[in-house]
């Protein structure tokens, strides 16, 4: 147990599905993260909220949708998507700023197949 | 725009070898973080560094910050199994400072 809990650990959806991933983190921190880790390209930051409020986007498509309705729980809505989206979703949590020395904690990931 | 670029991309050693990884920034860190993926899990925090020329051990870890704070690396003694997975080296980038990953260095130990 890592403190940071991600449900599902899997999920095929079909382009014309919407369905939610969810983070919960157990460690009081005041910072969630998304990050998505493909074949091909490294980790990419998707979102970043601190104290709840959305302080980064780093370009993503609107078909992606974050939610974070407090400190401890993290969504992330899809709909819509495309079969190269399929990849590895990752919540983190950290303190924010992040640069305390106590690196940021990631969940266990979403592994996400779009057919 | 900062880059920092992680050197070799993949590894592979006989159990028993030693392994290093780089990393090199074109300007100047405040600190850096490692981390370690296994095969199939998610990026664990080793540690971070925050010193110019700070030298840091965990069992047979060795994690060095260079004297510029422009560079870094991770020294494993004696691999073993267990070291397999791919090693990072964030740093904090981005329009808020977060940490932007790079592509790693995947190491694979032969028994």
């Amino acid at each position: 147990e890592t403190g940071v809990t991600q449900t599902p650990r899997h999920l095929v959806m079909g382009m014309t599905n919407k369905k939610s991933l969810k983070c919960e983190q157990h460690l009081g921190h005041n910072a969630m993260y998304w990050y998505k880790q493909s074949a091909k390209k490294p980790l990419e930051l998707m979102f970043v909220y601190s104290l709840e409020e959305r302080v980064e986007n780093n370009s993503v498509p609107s078909r992606f949708s974050p939610e974070c309705p407090n400190s401890s729980h993290l969504f992330l809505h899809l709909h819509t998507l495309q079969p190269e989206d399929s990849a590895l979703y990752l919540c983190a949590s950290s303190q924010f700023p992040g640069q305390g020395g106590y690196g940021y904690t990631f969940g266990s990931g979403t592994r996400l197949t779009v057919v | 725009g900062q880059q920092v670029m992680q050197i070799p991309q993949y590894q592979h050693v006989q159990e028993g070898e030693d392994f290093t990884t780089y990393c090199n920034s074109s300007t100047t860190l405040s600190n850096i973080q490692w981390y370690k993926q296994r095969p199939g899990g998610h990026p664990v925090f080793l540690i971070q560094l925050v010193k110019s020329g700070e030298v840091k051990k965990q069992k047979r870890l060795t994690f060095q910050f260079g004297e510029a704070k422009k560079n870094s690396s991770l020294h494993i003694t004696a691999t073993q199994t267990t070291d397999v997975g791919t090693y990072f080296c964030p740093y904090y980038g981005g329009s808020q400072g977060n940490l932007i990953f790079g592509k790693g260095t995947k190491l694979s130990v032969k028994p």
